[in-house]
């Protein structure tokens, strides 16, 4: 109930192609979805996050789809560049309004993309 | 600079040695979390604190101990290591335990332990 399954584990894309990971849940209290990219040798950084009142979330070149009927959110990274090589995170809590806290996250278990020139 | 700075970043000890990971950040942040990232498993939560003196367990705790006498610090205490606490680990903290949408978590670089 607790997991968050995150898919592919890892992804090669050409340059100024489109990368696409996808994550699961099955705790429906779940309410506050963040994904976090992690650079070799340093910590995660909050990259986009989504609530699920929202179908989609887009800043610059990377967009969250959220779909809550069928559990599903995934991350699309278009004109994929060689800076965005790294591991990615999906996460998700229960915020603090609903009983939990907004950062115990619990993540996927991460996706390594390399992007190719 | 805002930062989440963690000491060591990397340490090689033995069985049963205690040892102590300090953390500390500089944005007078409530919330603060420990987190253990393993091969093929990404970050689990070992324990957290809402604000100073209050703490409590996240995912993995055992074997681990926290204390948060100083809104700053926030220190992950191994009283009795073993190898299978061998992992990099990340501490992290953020405004409050509440969020705002959006609140980031800002993670130190991590340390690197290896129990042999």
């Amino acid at each position: 109930q607790q997991q968050v399954k995150q898919s592919p584990q890892s992804l090669i894309v050409q340059k100024g192609g489109i990368s696409i990971i996808n994550c699961a849940y099955e705790n429906t209290a779940f309410d506050y979805f963040p994904w976090y990219q992690q650079f070799p040798g340093k910590g995660p950084a909050l990259l986009i996050a989504i609530r699920p009142d929202v179908s989609e979330k887009k800043e610059g070149r990377f967009t969250i789809s959220f779909n809550k009927s069928a559990k599903q959110f995934s991350l699309h990274i278009m004109d994929s560049q060689p800076g965005d090589s790294a591991t990615y995170f999906c996460a998700a809590s229960i915020s603090f309004t609903y009983g939990g806290s907004q950062g115990n996250l619990i993540f996927g278990k991460g996706t390594k993309l390399s992007v190719k020139p | 600079e805002a930062q989440v700075t963690q000491n060591p970043r990397y340490l090689i000890t033995v069985t049963g040695k205690k040892l102590t990971v300090t953390c500390s950040q500089n944005m007078n942040h409530e919330y603060m979390s420990w987190y253990r990232q393993d091969p093929g498993l990404g970050l689990r939560q070992i324990y957290y604190s809402m604000n100073v003196e209050v703490t409590d367990k996240g995912d993995v705790p055992e074997g681990y101990k926290v204390s948060r006498k100083e809104k700053r610090n926030f220190p992950l205490i191994l009283e009795s290591p073993s190898p299978n606490q061998t992992s990099l680990y990340f501490c992290a903290s953020s405004l409050s335990a509440q969020g705002a949408y959006n609140q980031p978590q800002h993670f130190g670089d991590g340390t690197r332990l290896s129990i042999l």
